[in-house]
């Protein structure tokens, strides 16, 4: 699976959209992009995945670029509730589907 | 929306003892997987079962075992416990037809 990279730490002012970048420029073709986040030692919770299309649902959006070597994900209006460890993962929908973690970014939103 | 059961959410055991964690998936999901999360650590995978067969395996120690039974429940079996294994443990589910893992509330074991 493809190794991600993401900042270590952001933070965002209530009420406004929050951007978490990932890069993952060894990503292949047949991979997707998953976005996880954990609330304090909560399980992860699926917000969104994708290919190569932009997706969007009710939590947040993917925007994966055309190379499809980095993507972002946003959530259009951070609440305080929204403040946790983002993951970004990618992995191969066939074959072995256990998710790799790497280290996260901690959104803190801000009041 | 029925979710991902585990149990105990809290577990203490003393070192050398043995403990099992028991996972319950969603409903008609089929493949079960577990993680292990160290205090400030990332979740790390374990070992996964699709079908009551083992389907991968990650850093998992041979101390550990698991299995999962005919309702597709899981349990995973820790012996000779260690301090170290003191941990979150996430176990997940997922269906073929839906990719993405919903993981469980975790249980939070204590070596003492």
């Amino acid at each position: 699976d493809a190794k991600t990279t993401q900042p270590t730490s952001m933070d965002c002012a209530e009420g406004r959209a929050a951007n978490l970048p990932c890069n993952h420029s060894t990503i292949s073709g047949n991979e997707y992009v998953y976005w996880y986040r954990q609330i304090h030692s909560q399980g992860p919770q699926y917000i969104i995945h994708g290919l190569k299309n932009n997706e969007t649902n009710e939590m947040a959006s993917l925007i994966i670029t055309e190379d499809r070597k980095s993507s972002t994900l946003i959530l259009p209006h951070a609440t305080l509730r929204d403040t946790a460890v983002y993951y970004c993962i990618v992995r191969s929908n066939s074959g072995t589907y256990k998710y790799i973690f790497g280290t996260g970014t901690r959104l803190k939103v801000l009041a | 929306a029925a979710g991902v059961i585990q149990s105990p959410r809290h577990l203490i055991k003393e070192k050398r003892e043995t403990a099992t964690l028991k996972c319950y998936p969603i409903p008609r999901h089929d493949t079960v997987y577990w993680y292990q999360q160290g205090p400030g650590q990332d979740p790390q995978f374990l070992i996964s079962f699709y079908e009551k067969m083992q389907s991968d395996k990650g850093s998992i120690p041979d101390r550990f075992s698991a299995q999962q039974f005919s309702d597709y429940h899981s349990e995973l079996n820790m012996s000779s416990l260690e301090l170290g294994d003191s941990a979150l443990y996430f176990c997940a589910s997922s269906s073929p037809r839906v990719y993405e893992q919903f993981f469980g509330p975790g249980t939070r074991l204590t070596v003492l």
